[in-house]
């Protein structure tokens, strides 16, 4: 198994620039999670999807940050207008209900925003 | 929600040591994970363990759901370990992640 796939590993980008991150959960498992890693806040989730459906959004920092699951294997986390406070580090994970909901976590993307 | 405290916050070994992180948890769960956050940022899964004793090489871990506790033992410790340990539980649904304990090894 490829484990949870997710690209770019970094990306540079300028303040008011869309940001589009991708994510390929494992095969076979029906849920996804977005996570923030910051130094101030920690691990942060800010979304959920199972079965491709969003679940609880009530952790995106503000409309500036979208998400979606248009398949099983594929999800983005699109962040419009970036600003520099979005500089951090995302990670998507991903669980099955049938292998107890043990999480497995991407190799995250570092993201700046200068 | 549920709280999730680690400790210690931080901790230096000497290569060869042992050592023993606790988590502690405010409510019954459903599941109880352990990570190592490694230098580069990975988050390596170590051990789900909702309850009882598991164990993976140098590492072991026992949680004690009735007490709301879960310790994580790495014996024999190496520089490799060095990086971030993380419990996290789910209670209904989502994982609520602790702080962490900061482990350095040195050689």
């Amino acid at each position: 198994d490829a484990g949870v796939i997710q690209s770019p590993r970094h990306e540079v980008t300028e303040m008011g620039q869309e940001v589009t991150l991708r994510c390929k959960p494992i095969s076979g498992h029906d849920y996804l999670f977005w996570y923030r890693q910051t130094m101030m806040r920690g691990l942060e989730l800010l979304i959920y999807f199972n079965n491709n459906v969003p679940i609880d959004d009530s952790g995106m920092p503000e409309d500036r940050f979208s998400a979606k699951m248009p398949n099983a294997s594929f999800s983005t986390l699109k962040i419009q207008p970036s600003e520099p406070r979005d500089s951090a580090v995302y990670f998507c994970a991903s669980s099955s209900r049938d292998r107890g909901y043990e999480q497995y976590f991407g190799p995250g993307t570092r993201l700046t925003v200068t | 929600g549920i709280q999730v405290e680690q400790s210690p916050p931080d901790l230096i070994l000497q290569e060869g040591a042992n050592s023993t992180l606790r988590c502690n948890f405010s409510d019954s769960v459903n599941n109880l994970q352990w990570f190592h956050q490694n230098p580069w940022g990975q988050l390596i899964n170590l051990f789900y363990i909702p309850s009882g004793t598991k164990q993976n090489g140098r590492l072991s871990a026992t949680t004690v759901a009735t007490e709301r506790y879960s310790l994580l033992y790495i014996s024999s410790s190496q520089t490799t370990d060095s990086g971030v340990y993380f419990c996290a539980v789910r209670g209904y649904s989502t994982l609520t992640f602790g702080k962490g304990t900061m482990l350095l090894v040195s050689p």
